[in-house]
C-alpha cells in the first residue's frame, strides 16, 4: 500500500553538483508529475509525463531534466545544482492525464544547495 | 499577478470554531477545484473536490465555488486540533491542460485546544 515513494528524503548538495531524485508509484497510474514547493509560492509544476514514453515541461523547467524510465518510475535530475534550487520536491501520479482530481503525492525530498 | 491567490495566514483558532479558507483566481478556464491538506513534512492529500460552481459537503467540511466571482472557499465546522495543517487550493482547466494543477500558496491553520 505504498502509493508514491520518493528517495532520498533529505539531501544537501554543493553548488555545481548533480543528483537524481527518484520516484516510483505502485498504483498502475499512467501520468506522473514533479512539483517544487517554496515558501509563499505554493507548488509549481516542473515537468510531467502524461504517459509512459512522453515528457513535457511545466511552469519552472529550467535547470532540470526528467526521465520516465517505465510506467512506475519518473526521475528528476539536477545537472548542476544552484542555491535557487533549494526546495521541497514532490512527485505525484494520477490515473491518466484526463484525471482532474485523482492525484496522489509522495512525501517529498527536502533539498538544500549550499 | 499569480493565477491563484490564497491568504497564507497563519490562522489560529480555538477548538470548535468554524474556519473559513478562501482562494481567488483569475483564469476563467478553471473548471475543477480541489482542496488539499498537508501535514508538516508530508505530501499534500486530497481533501475535497468540486466541479464548476456549487457546494459540496463531506462531514465537517464544505467546499463552495462561485465561478462568477472567481472565488472558492473551504469551511471547517467544529474544528479539531487534528485539523492543524496547511490547506492548499488547487485548480485545473481540464481538457488539454493535461491534468496540470495550479496551486494557491497555502494557508497555515492551527487549531488549539
Amino acid at each position: 500500500n505504498a502509493g508514491v515513494t520518493q528517495t532520498p528524503k533529505f539531501q544537501v548538495l554543493k553548488t555545481g553538483q548533480s543528483m537524481t531524485l527518484q520516484c516510483a508509484q505502485d498504483m498502475n497510474h499512467n501520468s506522473m508529475y514533479w512539483y517544487r514547493q517554496d515558501p509563499g509560492m505554493g507548488l509549481r509544476l516542473i515537468y510531467y509525463s502524461a504517459s509512459e514514453g512522453t515528457t513535457d515541461k511545466g511552469e519552472v523547467p529550467n535547470g532540470y531534466n526528467v526521465s520516465r524510465l517505465n510506467k512506475r518510475e519518473f526521475s528528476l535530475r539536477l545537472e548542476s545544482a544552484a542555491p535557487s534550487q533549494t526546495s521541497v520536491y514532490f512527485c505525484a501520479s494520477s490515473p491518466s492525464r484526463w484525471s482532474n482530481y485523482g492525484y496522489t503525492f509522495g512525501s517529498g525530498t527536502r533539498l538544500t544547495v549550499v | 499577478q499569480k493565477e491563484v491567490e490564497q491568504d497564507p495566514g497563519p490562522l489560529s483558532v480555538p477548538e470548535g470554531a468554524i474556519v473559513s479558507l478562501n482562494c481567488t483566481y483569475s483564469n476563467s478556464a478553471f473548471q475543477y477545484f480541489m482542496w488539499y491538506r498537508q501535514y508538516s513534512r508530508k505530501g499534500p492529500e486530497l481533501l475535497m473536490y468540486t466541479y464548476s460552481s456549487g457546494n459540496k459537503e463531506d462531514g465537517r467540511f464544505t467546499a463552495q465555488v462561485d465561478k462568477s466571482s472567481k472565488y472558492i472557499s473551504l469551511f471547517i465546522r467544529d474544528s479539531q486540533p487534528s485539523d492543524s495543517a496547511t490547506y492548499l487550493c488547487a485548480m485545473n482547466a481540464g481538457g488539454t491542460s493535461y491534468g496540470k494543477l495550479t496551486f494557491g500558496q497555502g494557508t497555515i491553520l492551527t487549531v488549539h485546544p
